[in-house]
């Protein structure tokens, strides 16, 4: 069974910075595409970033390049997002999700004064 | 960007129904499409890749079709654990877009 556990969200003033974790397991980690998604609370879903299997590409939605950096550990299954100069609009539930076919439950990070 | 049309954007249906939901991309993706289904508080659930292939698990009672622009879900036999928010998403291009959603509700 593929296990998605996110962790890491939280309370951030704006401009402040956030690391995202998301634990795998139940699927052969190194050999999977890896994608960050985000809803805003009470609107829809936005594709924020995703990741090679071996690590040497990513590629990131524009709201978000330059102050977000996905990566990841394959000996440690697991993904990271870290997220730098947040704004009140990068507020949302953030999910690890395994090629956009396995999702994790979602990390809360609310970005406010 | 490409953008992703769902229409309607929300429906009132009753259990038994069948319901269909339309997404329109600005531009051909090929069948580089799937379907989700998110129930509120909840994670996504796939459904439906490659615009009309099923993911494992997933009752027969959802159908996708079309290539290029235009895409369509099809519900069969509403019950009342398919009422929920449904998404489209394309995976041709970068950034992946989603639509923005169609709400199913229960008439």
């Amino acid at each position: 069974e593929v296990l998605l556990v996110e962790s890491g969200g939280g309370l951030v003033q704006p401009g402040g910075s956030l690391r995202l974790s998301c634990s795998a397991s139940g699927f052969t980690f190194r050999d999977s595409w890896m994608d960050w998604v985000r809803q805003a609370p009470g609107k829809g879903l936005e594709w924020v970033a995703n990741i090679k299997p071996d690590g040497t590409k990513k590629e990131y939605v524009d709201s978000v390049k330059g102050r977000f950096t996905i990566s990841r550990d394959n000996a440690r299954n697991s993904l990271y997002l870290q997220m730098n100069s947040l704004r009140a609009d990068d507020t949302a539930v953030y999910f690890c999700s395994h090629s956009l076919n396995d999702w994790g439950q979602g990390t809360l990070v609310t970005v406010s004064s | 960007d490409i953008q992703m049309t769902q229409s309607p954007s929300s429906l009132s249906a009753s259990v038994g129904d069948t319901v269909i939901i339309t997404c329109r991309a600005s531009q051909a993706i090929s069948d580089s499409l799937s379907w989700f289904q998110q129930k509120p508080g909840k994670a996504p659930k796939s459904l439906i890749y490659g615009a009309a292939n099923l993911q494992s698990g997933v009752p027969s009672k959802f159908s996708g079709s079309g290539s290029g622009t235009e895409f369509t879900l099809t519900i069969s036999r509403l019950e009342p654990e398919d009422f929920a928010t449904y998404y489209c998403l394309q995976y041709s291009f970068y950034p992946r877009t989603f639509g923005q959603g169609t709400r199913v509700e229960i008439k």
